[in-house]
């Protein structure tokens, strides 16, 4: 049983295209998240979901909106790619805090791997 | 900007070594400091989420040390196995963000 999922794994596509990448999670978890891996491999958050609803929403471009239509889904859209957006994108599911700070341990997805040409 | 440090950034040692690497974060704030364990090609795997100042944690042949006061977290493995060989990720939650910063990893190597 895949407990974090993402589709698709791998993505190549021309700038200027919009595309989604598709996350869910079967564990749960009240709070989702995106991270990007940067060409250093650092994993920096992009946002967080509570509930459907947005809690974290770091300096990320305009051009990336992330839609949760429920607690077990969070997708990412990104409009107009550009080259620099090509990285690996991870999808995490975890508790939130009501539930005591050691089950907040996150839960990732196996990473989408996006091109863009 | 909360800055999270790992040291060192890579290690290379024999199978059977014990090892231990080091996470520094500020000592301001803590909530919580998490650490991972991220294979090339999948996704990070929870290790020990640890929460109180001079906790120790332990899976197997793998353990955790903390100390908030001072800001930093250690992380052991004795008896390295080729199996151990990862990318050994530490995150630092503070009590205002309430958002995990990953520090840049301790890549491990272990050859057999």
């Amino acid at each position: 049983d895949t407990a974090v999922s993402q589709t698709p794994k791998y993505l190549v596509t021309q700038m200027g295209n919009d595309k989604s990448i598709k996350c869910e999670q079967n564990l749960g978890h009240d709070t989702m998240y995106w991270y990007k891996q940067d060409s250093k491999k650092f994993l920096k958050i992009m946002f967080s979901y509570n509930n459907k609803e947005l809690i974290i929403n770091e300096t990320v471009p305009n051009r990336f909106s992330p839609k949760s239509p429920d607690k077990a889904h969070l997708n990412l859209h990104i409009n107009s790619l550009e080259l620099g957006d090509s990285a690996v994108y991870f999808c995490a599911s975890s508790h939130s805090g009501t539930s005591g700070r050691e089950t907040e341990t996150q839960y990732f997805g196996p990473g989408t791997r996006l091109l863009v040409l | 900007i909360l800055n999270v440090e790992q040291s060192p950034q890579s290690l290379h040692v024999q199978e059977g070594d014990s090892t231990n690497f080091t996470c520094s974060f500020p000592s301001s704030n803590f909530y919580a400091l998490h650490w991972y364990r991220w294979e090339t090609a999948k996704s990070p795997e929870a290790l020990f989420v640890m929460t109180l100042n001079g906790d120790e944690k332990k899976k197997g042949r793998i353990s955790a040390t903390l100390n908030t006061k001072e800001g930093y977290s250690y992380l052991y493995i004795k008896g390295s196995q080729p199996e151990d060989s990862a990318t050994y990720l530490c995150a630092f939650m503070d009590t205002g963000f309430q958002k995990l910063v990953f520090g840049t990893g301790t890549r491990l190597l272990v050859s057999p």
